[in-house]
């Protein structure tokens, strides 16, 4: 069964620190992985997506991620932390079983940017 | 840009009635989704759609849901007598095709059952 797991319900930078989200998979075959954004009271942004190719994926807002298969993560970073990038992060899996497409988030992790 | 839209963005009602969520999936997409998010917790699939039918649903997606593409434009959530436990945030979502497997999403309904 797929799993997601974001280590850190909540992470605090500075603003102009390296962002680092963490994100671990479990999945019974080639996963697409995901990262959305949820501002307050807002709907989800796709940030950036991993399917097949090349392992590290640039997504907006400076974002990315490298899916390391051997490690079953795929970790969200940014070099330089802005304070508009306050907001719920949520890795995703989405995988192809027999029956469609199921899309399984984690439990989300909350960033926060001090001045 | 096109997007999914999803009305009314708040919805409130009592214990044991029945209420229709709704939602416009992008015009020539030919996948959609149910999702629910209680208040501070992770965003939980409900249920997907292709085809006029169901092709995948959680252990949340009981009887007391359903789902319907009646128009061949809106995708409905129905939920047939609400529980407490069915205040949520429910987002629709709809993907184009297979080759990008990018869900696109709506901005939510907002449930609250009294």
């Amino acid at each position: 069964a797929q799993s997601v797991t974001q280590l850190g319900s909540h992470v605090s930078v500075s603003e102009g620190a390296l962002v680092l989200l963490r994100c671990n998979y479990s999945s019974s075959v080639p996963p697409y992985l995901f990262w959305y954004v949820q501002y307050p009271n807002q709907g989800l942004q796709l940030l950036l997506k991993y399917t097949t190719g090349a392992t590290l994926v640039k997504g907006i807002n400076g974002f990315e991620a490298e899916f390391k298969k051997s490690e079953t993560s795929f970790h969200l970073t940014k070099p330089s932390a802005h304070m508009s990038d306050a907001a719920e992060y949520f890795c995703a899996v989405t995988q192809m079983n027999t029956g469609g497409f199921k899309t399984i988030f984690g439990a989300g992790t909350r960033l926060f940017v001090k001045a | 840009e096109p997007e999914v839209t999803q009305t009314p963005s708040h919805q409130v009602t009592q214990m044991g009635q029945e209420v229709i969520l709704r939602c416009v999936p992008i015009s020539n997409h030919l996948y959609f989704y149910w999702y629910r998010q209680i208040l501070g917790q992770k965003v939980e699939f409900l249920v997907s759609f292709y085809n006029n039918e169901i092709s995948e649903k959680s252990e949340i997606f009981d009887d007391q849901f359903s789902v319907e593409r009646p128009d061949g434009s809106n995708f409905t959530l129905k939920i047939r007598s609400t529980k407490l436990e069915d205040s949520a945030m429910y987002f629709c979502a709809s993907m184009g095709d297979t080759s990008t497997y990018e869900q696109y999403f709506g901005p939510g309904t907002r449930l609250t059952v009294t």
